[in-house]
């Protein structure tokens, strides 16, 4: 069973635009909210994470929005750029040294 | 360099075959795990250590064994391998400390491609 749904699958952002990807959980009980990126032939590196007790994280482009009552969130990319095209997961989990539940992902690209 | 590393990069083998991926973590974190990621890129739990100690085993065929030799270690072994274990598996770690975030430090990835 999917515990976090993530959509779009993919998206296609101009440079200077703004990509959005959103995710939805099921487990209230999660509270860790991480986003990986993943770039071919890597595995997934850490991008930004949140905790349920905040309702927004800011690390320069990158955002992440949290909507604990509509257990939703979402990664915000300001001024998307080429070098920003990628997968990126959402993921949810438990508290710390728990498995990390993923999104099935979603591939951007940012057009010159 | 400070890392999750795992050997091999690509395993190319035939159907039957025994084989074995290693992982090592000098971060000196205490859970390590492994993860499989199938052909539409989806990323999902296999198993948990922490301090050696076996303590996630999702649903996965028990051909495959984890052992954890020490804290900086996790190897997969697959037995009588099939087609569908064709995948990439990460291996990844963090520190476990209660109230800590769980960020999850992943490895490179081990493209296992069965014949």
């Amino acid at each position: 069973q999917q515990q976090v749904k993530q959509s779009p699958q993919s998206l296609i952002v101009q440079k200077g635009g703004i990509s959005i990807i959103n995710c939805a959980y099921e487990n209230t009980a999660f509270d860790y909210f991480p986003w990986y990126q993943q770039f071919p032939g890597k595995g997934p590196a850490l991008l930004i994470a949140i905790r349920p007790d905040v309702s927004e994280k800011k690390e320069g482009r990158f955002t992440i929005s949290f909507n604990k009552s509509a257990k939703q969130f979402s990664l915000h990319i300001m001024d998307s750029q080429p070098g920003d095209s990628a997968t990126y997961f959402c993921a949810a989990s438990l508290y710390s040294g728990y498995a990390l539940n993923f999104g099935k992902g979603t591939s951007l690209l940012v057009t010159p | 360099d400070t890392a999750v590393s795992q050997t091999p990069k690509y395993l190319v083998t035939q159907m039957g075959n025994d084989k074995s991926i290693k992982c090592e973590q000098n971060l000196g974190h205490d859970t390590m795990y492994w993860y499989k990621q199938d052909s539409k890129k989806f990323l999902k739990i296999m198993f948990s250590y922490n301090n050696k100690e076996l303590i996630i085993n999702e649903t996965v065929p028990n051909r495959f064994s984890p052992k954890s030799p020490d804290k900086a270690h996790l190897n997969l072994h697959i037995n009588s391998l099939e087609l569908g274990d064709s995948a990439v598996y990460f291996c990844a770690s963090s520190r476990t400390i209660a109230g800590n975030y769980n960020e999850q430090f992943f490895g490179p990835g081990t493209r296992l491609t069965v014949l």
